[in-house]
């Protein structure tokens, strides 16, 4: 199956700062989503993005689909976003199944 | 609205009861997901229907056993479940197969 793979693992930033958080997926997909997983579990969807750019506030993904990796940006970070960010890729042949990757936990200090 | 509703929010049973897990949209979904995620892991599949029917059940032991007695609604039925069950079970809903995925906030099981 498909395999996801996420990096960093950890972040730790300053308020304000910047980052780029980076997805590989090992074949083509028809789903590619980024999600922002709260404290309490809550999966929040950030972007539905299998091809393209897309941005919304501080926040803009970019996937490079016959490339096989897709890039979520953070600007100006803020402690509210801190969390864990999971990418996770829908195959071509079974695109209901969402493949998670292991996740970027992201720390934003005041 | 993008919304799935999950119920309960939080769970505690033993390993002899027998329990229910609810999630709800009134998105007009045609697909609607289970999930399971441990502490510290990403959400794994469990199951999925399409038009109210199983079409996805990833090997999942039968103490497990979903229902989807409407295009609205999905069920989790639970019995004799172990403490290894313990974990975050989240819903989702589709418009269809390779569509966004919308979740629910999730109901957090503990088995004693």
């Amino acid at each position: 199956g498909i395999q996801v793979e996420q990096s960093p693992p950890d972040l730790i930033l300053q308020e304000g700062a910047n980052s780029t958080l980076r997805c590989n997926f090992s074949d083509s997909v028809n789903n590619l989503q980024w999600f922002h997983q709260n404290p309490w579990g809550q999966l929040i969807n950030l972007f539905y993005i299998p091809s393209g750019t897309k941005q919304n506030g501080r926040l803009s993904a970019t996937t490079v689909a016959t490339e096989r990796y897709s890039l979520l940006y953070i600007s100006s970070s803020q402690t509210t976003d801190s969390g864990v960010y999971f990418c996770a890729v829908g195959g071509m042949d079974s695109s209901y199944k969402l493949i998670f990757g292991s996740g970027t936990r992201l720390l934003v200090r005041p | 609205d993008t919304e799935v509703t999950q119920t309960p929010k939080h769970l505690v049973m033993g390993m002899t009861n027998k329990k229910s897990l609810k999630c709800e949209q009134h998105m007009g979904h045609r697909a609607m997901y289970w999930y399971k995620q441990k502490a510290k892991k990403p959400p794994e599949l469990m199951f999925v229907y399409s038009y109210e029917k199983l079409s996805i059940n990833e090997s999942v032991p039968s103490r497990f056993s979903p229902e989807c007695p409407n295009s609205s609604l999905l069920n989790l039925h639970l019995h004799a479940l172990q403490p290894e069950d313990s974990a975050l079970y989240l819903c989702a809903s589709s418009v269809w197969r390779e569509e966004e995925q919308f979740f629910g906030p999730g109901t957090r099981l503990t088995v004693l």
